[in-house]
C-alpha cells in the first residue's frame, strides 16, 4: 500500500512564502500531485511531478526528490485567498492502476 | 458537461435504507474514481473504473457498497442497508486516462444517515 505524511497545519502572513512538505511510501511510484481544497469546495489540481526537480506554475511551485521519497509545495506572495487545505497525492503503478492516494491534508491559514 | 456532476448534492436517509449516488464525468474521460472524504481528512479511495470495467474495488469498506459504470460514462455508487458510520462526503473524480496527471473532482454528495 501507500502512505503519505504532511503537516496538519501551517500558518503564514500575507505576502510571505510557505512550504508544505510531503513524504511518501509506495512500492511503485509513478508521480506526486498537489491539490487545493477550499472549505465547502472540491479538490482542484495544482501541479504534478514525475521526475526530480522543481515545477513552477505562477506563484506555486512543486518539488520532488524520488530518492528521498519527498516533495513539497511552495507558495509565494501569499494571498488571503490561499487559505485552504492542500493535499499531496501519490500515484502508484503497481498493478497498472495508477490510482491517486491522498494524504490527510495541510490546512494553510494566511493572516493579514 | 463542463465539469464532473454529482447528484444528489445532499442526501438524508434512514438507517437501513439503500441509497444510490450518481456521477456524470467530464465527456470523454475514460477513468472514473470514487472517493469518500471525512471532515478534515483527505479523499479516501473507494473504487476505480476504466471505461466500463471496474479495475479496482479494494477501497470499498464492505459488501454493502457497490458501484457500476455500465456504458463507460455515468457511474452509480450504491450503499445498501445504510448505517450511521456511512455518513460522509462521497466524491467522484474523472480523468482523461489512467495515467493522466490531473483528476477533476465533482462537488460531492453529502450523505447523512439518521
Amino acid at each position: 500500500g501507500q502512505s503519505l505524511e504532511q503537516p496538519s497545519e501551517v500558518t503564514a502572513v500575507e505576502g510571505a512564502i510557505v512550504q508544505i512538505n510531503c513524504t511518501y511510501q509506495t512500492s511503485g511510484f509513478y508521480g506526486l500531485s498537489w491539490y487545493q481544497q477550499h472549505d465547502g469546495g472540491a479538490p482542484t489540481f495544482l501541479s504534478y511531478n514525475a521526475l526530480d526537480g522543481l515545477e513552477e506554475t505562477g506563484r506555486f511551485s512543486s518539488f520532488l526528490s524520488r530518492s528521498d521519497s519527498y516533495g513539497y509545495l511552495l507558495l509565494q506572495e501569499l494571498q488571503m485567498k490561499d487559505s485552504a487545505s492542500y493535499f499531496c497525492a501519490v500515484r502508484d503503478s503497481t498493478g497498472g492502476s495508477y490510482i491517486p492516494t491522498f494524504g490527510r491534508g495541510t490546512s494553510l491559514i494566511v493572516h493579514p | 458537461g463542463a465539469g464532473v456532476s454529482q447528484s444528489p448534492r445532499y442526501k438524508v436517509t434512514k438507517r437501513g435504507q439503500d441509497v444510490a449516488l450518481r456521477c456524470d464525468p467530464i465527456s470523454g474521460h475514460v477513468s472514473l474514481y470514487w472517493y469518500r472524504q471525512a471532515l478534515g481528512q483527505g479523499p479516501e479511495f473507494l473504487t476505480y473504473f476504466n471505461y466500463e470495467a471496474q479495475q479496482d474495488k479494494s477501497g470499498l469498506p464492505n459488501d454493502r457498497f457497490s458501484a457500476e459504470r455500465p456504458e463507460g460514462s455515468i457511474s452509480t455508487l450504491t450503499i445498501q442497508r445504510t448505517e450511521q458510520r456511512d455518513s460522509a462526503m462521497y466524491r467522484c473524480a474523472s480523468s482523461l486516462g489512467q495515467t493522466n496527471t490531473e483528476a477533476f473532482f465533482g462537488q460531492g454528495t453529502r450523505l447523512t444517515v439518521v
